[in-house]
């Protein structure tokens, strides 16, 4: 059983416009969390994160939005850049987990020059 | 600077053989982490340690084992390697304490049981 999805296994943007990533949980105690990139051959680096008191952390051209209520959070890239295209993942936490995270399977962003 | 490092970065062994994967990390972090990833599973906690002589089974445990020694090094030991277990292990590192889990991830190893 899932506790956290992403439904799209990839997604195609043209370059300059938005890239919209989404994320559904179903475990209610999860109360951070976090977004990860990744390139072939490389490992997962942190992009972005956000606290379950928050609905809406920005940094750069990320934002991340979430909305408790619906258990989905979603991963807004503004503009798009090609450098983008990688594999996203969404990740979850709570403080009684003893800070494992649960990951999403991933969706493949690849930016259309 | 700090990072974290696997080795081998590709590895590829025969059903039955004992098998580890090595992970040091100059961050001094208390809390390391074991990872692999397949297909349509996005990454599967493995095992994992909150400090040295502490470890702890995750979700794929099975298969697997991990000794904590000293705080730079969470190696994996594959004790008799199965075909089921060819994919890509990832070892992570975070800081202790608070809720922001950050994990800094090192990059990989794929091992390819035959």
């Amino acid at each position: 059983d899932q506790q956290v999805k992403q439904n799209s296994p990839s997604l195609s943007v043209q370059e300059g416009r938005i890239s919209i990533l989404n994320c559904d949980y179903t475990n209610s105690m999860f109360d951070y969390f976090l977004w990860y990139k990744k390139y072939p051959a490389e490992g997962p680096t942190f992009l972005i994160s956000i606290s379950s008191i928050k609905d809406k952390n920005e940094d750069g051209r990320f934002t991340v939005f979430l909305n408790k209520s619906a258990k989905h959070l979603s991963l807004h890239i503004v503009p798009s850049q090609p450098g983008d295209s990688a594999v996203y993942f969404c990740a979850a936490t709570y403080s009684g987990s003893a800070r494992q995270l649960t990951f999403g399977s991933g969706t493949q962003l690849t930016v259309l020059p | 600077d700090a990072e974290i490092t696997q080795s081998p970065r590709h590895k590829i062994t025969e059903t039955g053989r004992q098998v580890t994967l090595a992970c040091h990390q100059t961050w001094n972090h208390n809390n390391m982490f074991w990872y692999r990833q397949d297909l349509g599973h996005g990454l599967r906690l493995i095992h994992y340690s909150y400090g040295v002589q502490d470890t702890n089974k995750g979700e794929v445990s099975d298969g697997y084992s991990v000794s904590r020694s000293n705080t730079e090094d969470l190696p994996l030991t594959l004790e008799s390697a199965a075909s089921s277990q060819t994919s890509v292990y990832f070892c992570a590192s975070s800081a202790s304490g608070g809720p922001a889990s950050t994990q800094y991830f090192g990059p990989g190893t794929r091992l390819t049981v035959l």
